[in-house]
């Protein structure tokens, strides 16, 4: 049983385009994040939600937007893709505690290669 | 702002030696400390992590201590196996507000294990 799962796993596509990354949880969780790993291996985060916010990296492009139909989906769409938006996405989640404050350990999907021609 | 620097690989090692990779961090607060581990193809797993100052977190023989005197969180196993090849991440997490922490990590060091 997959606790984050990612689709596609593989996504190539054409300068300009647009695509969508979807990311679902089946851990109860309520906080999600996507987060990018470049070429070099760093990671950043780029987004964090729960149903009651969205804290968004300021360094992300506005061509990135999270979009979240229920509480186990964070979907990530990105407009007009560019070459530099070619890196590995990482979905991952978090439960929150009984007061609704999320706990700081994160359960991380397998990951989707991006590739931007 | 916070930021996590760990050592640089990589780190190629024979089966059965000792491992360290330092991590240091810069933050402000208490932070959690974490090690992450991404194998081949792979997402990321967590591997430890500590709460506060002098914790202790160790899983699968590796271990790392809370160390807020210095602000480290060293990753240490006495004993690698081939198996444990992979890229290990340190990271940190202050709590952001709105019920939402958001990880910063160290850029990874790729360790070999040779047999």
């Amino acid at each position: 049983d997959t606790a984050v799962s990612q689709t596609p796993k593989y996504l190539v596509t054409q300068m300009g385009n647009d695509k969508s990354i979807k990311c679902e949880q089946n851990l109860g969780h309520d906080t999600m994040y996507w987060y990018k790993q470049d070429s070099k291996k760093f990671l950043k985060i780029m987004f964090s939600y729960n149903n009651k916010e969205l804290i968004i990296n300021e360094t992300v492009p506005n061509r990135f937007s999270p979009k979240s139909p229920d509480k186990a989906h964070l979907n990530l769409h990105i407009n007009s893709l560019e070459l530099g938006d070619s890196a590995v996405y990482f979905c991952a989640s978090s439960q929150e505690d009984l007061w609704g404050v999320s706990t700081d350990t994160q359960y991380f999907g397998p990951g989707t290669r991006l590739t931007v021609l | 702002g916070n930021s996590v620097t760990q050592m640089e690989g990589p780190v190629t090692l024979s089966e059965e030696a000792f491992l360290t990779i330092n991590c240091t961090y810069t933050a402000t607060g208490y932070p959690s400390l974490f090690w992450y581990v991404q194998y081949p193809g792979e997402g990321l797993q967590l591997l430890l992590k500590a709460t506060k100052a002098d914790d202790k977190g160790s899983n699968k023989g590796f271990e790392a201590t809370y160390r807020k005197e210095t602000t480290s969180f060293h990753l240490e196993k006495g004993s690698v196996q081939v198996s444990d090849s992979a890229v290990y991440f340190c990271a940190l997490s202050p709590y952001s507000g709105a019920g939402s922490y958001q990880l910063t990590f160290g850029k990874g060091t790729k360790l070999s294990v040779i047999p």
